[in-house]
């Protein structure tokens, strides 16, 4: 089946330092999102791309859909202790559905 | 506005036995999605509802099914469990169809021994 490979696994940083993490896939994904679980809960939605190239920031974050439409990425600028999480990207391979093809995550880590 | 509900939280059954799992979206949400968490395979669909109607199932054993309610709440059920089947079960609803923009619930964690 389709697989989103996401990198890196597992991140360790300083407060204050600017994050990058990405999703690439083999195949074509119509809709790119980016999401972050904390213990204990349900993911939560970040960012949602919709246009190859398309760019967008919410707050600190920003993402963009890859031209190929076949990657996305999803950078943090000056990182804060409640960033801390998983971070997952998510595709829609098909086009107009909520069956989403989701990356195993991110694991992020700020030390104060 | 409450967000999405699913109990029950936690709950452990035996190999063999059925479970039946429940989610209220958030109110005004008529899509319901399924999706099973594990350490291995991460998130995986399950299901996705709208309207009482099936629009998408994962590649899952027909041990799994799900349905919707006319007042958009949703429930899953899996027969036969097997050990395998431990996971966290998460319920997302989502105000428009088609855009992935989901709102999840905190999930029911589910143990097979």
């Amino acid at each position: 089946g389709q697989q989103l490979n996401q990198s890196p696994q597992s991140m360790f940083i300083q407060e204050g330092e600017d994050v990058s993490m990405n999703c690439t896939s083999s195949s074509i994904f119509n809709t790119w999102l980016w999401y972050k679980q904390e213990p204990g809960e349900g993911p939560v939605l970040l960012i949602a791309l919709y246009k190859a190239g398309e760019l967008t920031s919410n707050g600190r974050l920003t993402a963009q859909f890859g031209i190929t439409r076949k990657d996305s990425f999803l950078n943090i600028s000056a990182s804060i202790p409640s960033d801390v999480g998983i971070y997952f990207c998510a595709g829609d391979p098909q086009g107009g559905s909520e069956k989403l093809v989701f990356g195993k995550g991110t694991k992020l880590t700020v030390n104060p | 506005k409450a967000g999405v509900t699913q109990t029950p939280r936690y709950l452990i059954k035996t190999r063999g036995q059925q479970v039946t799992l429940s989610c209220s979206p958030i109110s005004g949400h008529r899509s319901v999605s399924w999706y099973q968490q594990t350490p291995g395979q991460g998130l995986q669909f399950l299901f996705e509802y709208f309207s009482e109607t099936q629009r998408n199932k994962g590649n899952f054993p027909g041990r799994f099914s799900g349905r919707q309610f006319s007042n958009s709440r949703s429930e899953m059920n899996v027969s036969t469990l097997e050990l395998g089947d431990s996971a966290l079960y998460l319920c997302a609803s989502s105000p428009r169809t088609g855009t992935g923009e989901l709102f999840f619930g905190e999930g029911s964690r589910l143990t097979v021994l």
